[in-house]
């Protein structure tokens, strides 16, 4: 099974809202990544937060990381159309030596 | 810089056809992987390597074959495809010092694989 879950599966809201997608995962970790796809692209990276870290920014990025709970939240402030794509939290875990994980996204559409 | 390069990216294949998917990195990257995505599964990797001469297997590696040779390439051999290879794969490369993995993946643009 997956190590890390989002959601919602789909998310679709007006320009201009804030977007907010969850990650959930099972085991320790040592760094919890974003990733974001395109429709017919490759992955590319957004954000990395460590496991001593609560919350990082990066422009109208948000992440934040409860390792209480196991579970991470990417949000996305002033949304734009050029923002639709698939999202994707990926752990990397001492338990898992030097493979990240991925879940399996959230599809984020945001209409103009 | 070009990154991470992979070919072809379209390939459609009959069932027990042999074929080799190439990927290229001009980073020094030390790690190298490849990954399969399929609907509603996100990515699931199929076989890593931390260094030229080493490679291991991922979670999904039944029905690939990989060798990596130079650090620059990390070609994946599927030796008798089947139906149930069709997917999008991805290779991606990273830095690691000292057999440790640091930070960020580097995606190719993927390589669209159909078995009929």
């Amino acid at each position: 099974s997956q190590q890390g879950e989002e959601d919602p599966q789909a998310l679709s809201i007006q320009e201009g809202e804030n977007a907010t997608m969850n990650c959930s995962y099972k085991t320790s970790i040592n760094n919890l990544q974003w990733y974001r796809q395109n429709s017919g692209r490759g992955l590319v990276h957004l954000i990395l937060i460590r496991s001593n870290e609560r919350e990082k920014h990066s422009g109208r990025l948000r992440v934040t990381l409860d390792t209480s709970k196991k579970s991470s939240s990417l949000l996305i402030t002033a949304s734009r159309a050029a923002d639709t794509a698939s999202y994707f939290c990926a752990t990397d875990a001492t338990i898992y030596g030097n493979k990240l994980v991925f879940g399996a996204g959230t599809i984020l559409r945001v209409k103009s | 810089n070009a990154g991470v390069t992979q070919t072809p990216k379209f390939q459609v294949l009959k069932t027990g056809q042999s074929m080799t998917l190439q990927c290229a990195q001009d980073m020094n990257h030390e790690y190298m992987s490849w990954y399969r995505q399929d609907p509603g599964m996100g990515l699931r990797l199929i076989h890593y390597s931390v260094g030229a001469g080493i490679t291991d297997q991922g979670e999904v590696p039944n029905g690939y074959n990989v060798s990596r040779s130079t650090t620059e390439d990390f070609p994946l051999r599927l030796l008798s495809a089947a139906p149930s290879q069709t997917s999008v794969y991805f290779c991606a490369s990273r830095l690691a010092r000292l057999g440790v993995n640091t930070g960020e993946l580097f995606f190719g643009e993927g390589s669209r694989l159909t078995v009929l």
